[in-house]
C-alpha cells in the first residue's frame, strides 16, 4: 500500500535556525514527489516536483532532494514568514492519479 | 479571474440534506480532483476526473457524488450528509505533465449538524 510519512509534526525554530523536514515514502513506481505549503483556512500552495533519486532544486529559502525512500525540504535561515504547514505528496504507478499526502510538518519560526 | 473557485466558502448543513459543493477551474485543465482534510489524516482524495465524462474513485468516495459534464466544472453531491463528513473540501486540478504540481483552490469548510 502506497503511503507518506512526514517528519516531526511540528518544528519550532529560531528566525535564522536552519533545519530540514522529512518525507518517506513507500509507493510502487514513483511518478513524482510533491511538496507544498499550506497557511491556515487557505488551499496547499505548490513549491516542487522531484522525480528521480538526486534531484534537486530550490526557491528562495527552500531546497527540496530526493533519494529512493525519502525527500528533504532544507530550510536555510529561515523568516517568521516561512511558518507554515508544509506537505509532501506522492504519485505512484502508471494506473491511477492518486497522489497520496503525508499529514504533514507544522513549522512555526519565531523573531 | 483566472484560477480555480469553490464555492460556498463555508456551509452548515443538517445530518439527512443533499449539499453540493462547486468547482470551477479558468485554465481547461483535463484533471480535476476532490480532497478532504481531516486532522490526523492529512489530504484523502474522494473522487478525480481526467476528463469531461470521467470520473473514477479515489480514498474515500463513500457517500459522495461527482459528476462532469463540462472539463471545467466538477461539482461535489453528498447525498445525505452524515456529520462524519464535517471537514474541509479542496478542489484541485492539474496540467498533463507534472511540472506545475496540482492547483488547489481556497476549500469550501462543510459543517453537519
Amino acid at each position: 500500500e502506497d503511503q507518506v510519512t512526514q517528519s516531526p509534526e511540528a518544528l519550532r525554530l529560531q528566525e535564522g535556525e536552519s533545519s530540514s523536514l522529512n518525507c518517506s515514502y513507500t509507493v510502487s513506481g514513483l511518478r513524482g514527489l510533491f511538496w507544498y505549503r499550506q497557511d491556515p483556512g487557505k488551499g496547499p500552495e505548490f513549491l516542487f516536483t522531484l522525480y528521480s533519486a538526486g534531484e534537486e532544486k530550490e526557491k528562495e529559502r527552500l531546497k527540496a532532494t530526493l533519494t529512493k525512500k525519502e525527500s528533504f525540504l532544507h530550510i536555510t535561515a529561515p523568516k517568521p514568514e516561512d511558518s507554515a504547514t508544509y506537505l509532501c505528496a506522492a504519485l505512484g504507478s502508471y494506473n491511477t492519479d492518486k497522489l497520496i499526502f503525508g499529514t504533514g510538518t507544522r513549522l512555526q519560526v519565531f523573531p | 479571474d483566472a484560477g480555480i473557485t469553490q464555492s460556498p466558502r463555508y456551509k452548515i448543513t443538517e445530518t439527512g440534506r443533499q449539499v453540493t459543493l462547486m468547482c470551477h477551474q479558468t485554465w481547461s485543465h483535463s484533471y480535476m480532483f476532490w480532497y478532504r482534510q481531516d486532522l490526523g489524516h492529512g489530504l484523502r482524495l474522494i473522487y478525480y476526473s481526467a476528463a469531461a465524462d470521467i470520473t473514477d474513485k479515489g480514498e474515500v468516495p463513500d457517500g459522495y457524488v461527482v459528476s462532469r459534464s463540462k472539463t471545467e466544472n466538477f461539482p461535489l453531491t453528498l447525498e445525505s450528509a452524515t456529520r462524519s463528513q464535517t471537514s474541509v473540501y479542496f478542489c484541485a486540478s492539474r496540467e498533463t505533465d507534472f511540472d506545475y504540481g496540482y492547483t488547489f483552490g481556497s476549500g469550501t469548510r462543510l459543517t453537519v449538524v
